[in-house]
């Protein structure tokens, strides 16, 4: 079964660093860019950052640029999100994703993540 | 910045199509595709590429993108259907963009 599970989510300070892990399974990681999406209580959902299948390119949005780092471990299977810098709209659960397509990054997401809770508070 | 737009809600009857749009500018020379979420649950990809569908969604899932309009069109709409839909496509600058999503309610 293709399976993503996310950790990492908790309560943090505004200001205050998180790391957010995403597990891979059941398909060929490193075959695959993956995504970061966000959703705020309420909200629409929205695009964080995307990295390529080796970790050499990475994109990120504009709200998030110089704050978040993406990056990812292909021998664990494993899709990662520092955090930084972490203010008040950072809080939302945070869903990672797998693209439909290995040979294109941006044509859909098939695959979600059941999200971990990011929550930014003194 | 690129945006998506779609309307707030769309109310449809058990039975009969439901139609949910999404403008942009010259979104038809973009891919477009749908995403189906329920309350507490993680999104489901619905529609690819304008108008593919993946394994497992029903064929009264449909979509097309012309102009700046795409369209995700629900035939035969079953109360399950109920949920929020959001487009999503992609831009050279903004990279992953999504639509504000659009409230599809049963009745």
């Amino acid at each position: 079964e293709v399976q993503l599970v996310e950790s990492g989510g908790g309560l943090v300070q505004p200001g205050g660093s998180l790391r957010l892990s995403c597990a891979a399974s059941g398909f060929t990681f490193s075959y695959f860019a993956m995504h970061w999406v966000r959703q705020a209580p309420g909200e629409r959902l929205q695009y964080v950052s995307t990295i390529n299948s080796n970790g050499d390119i990475t994109y990120y949005a504009n709200s998030v640029k110089g704050r978040f780092t993406i990056s990812r471990d292909n021998s664990k299977n494993t899709l990662y999100l520092q955090m930084g810098s972490l203010r008040d709209d950072d809080m939302a659960v945070y869903y990672c994703a797998k693209p439909y397509s290995s040979s294109s990054y941006w044509d859909g997401m098939d695959v979600w993540g059941q999200g971990t809770t990011v929550t930014v508070s003194s | 910045s690129y945006e998506l737009t779609q309307p707030l809600s769309v109310s449809v009857s058990p039975g009969q199509t439901a139609s949910i749009t999404c403008s942009g500018d010259k979104l038809g020379d973009k891919y477009v595709c749908w995403y189906q979420q329920k309350p507490g649950q993680s999104p489901v990809l619905v529609i690819y590429q304008d108008n593919k569908r993946p394994s497992g969604i029903p064929e009264r899932f449909s979509g097309s993108n012309s102009g700046n309009t795409a369209t995700l069109t629900i035939s035969g709409t079953q109360a399950l259907d109920e949920a929020d839909y959001y487009c999503q496509a992609w831009d050279r600058n903004t990279y992953v963009v999504f639509g504000g999503g659009t409230k599809l309610t049963v009745l």
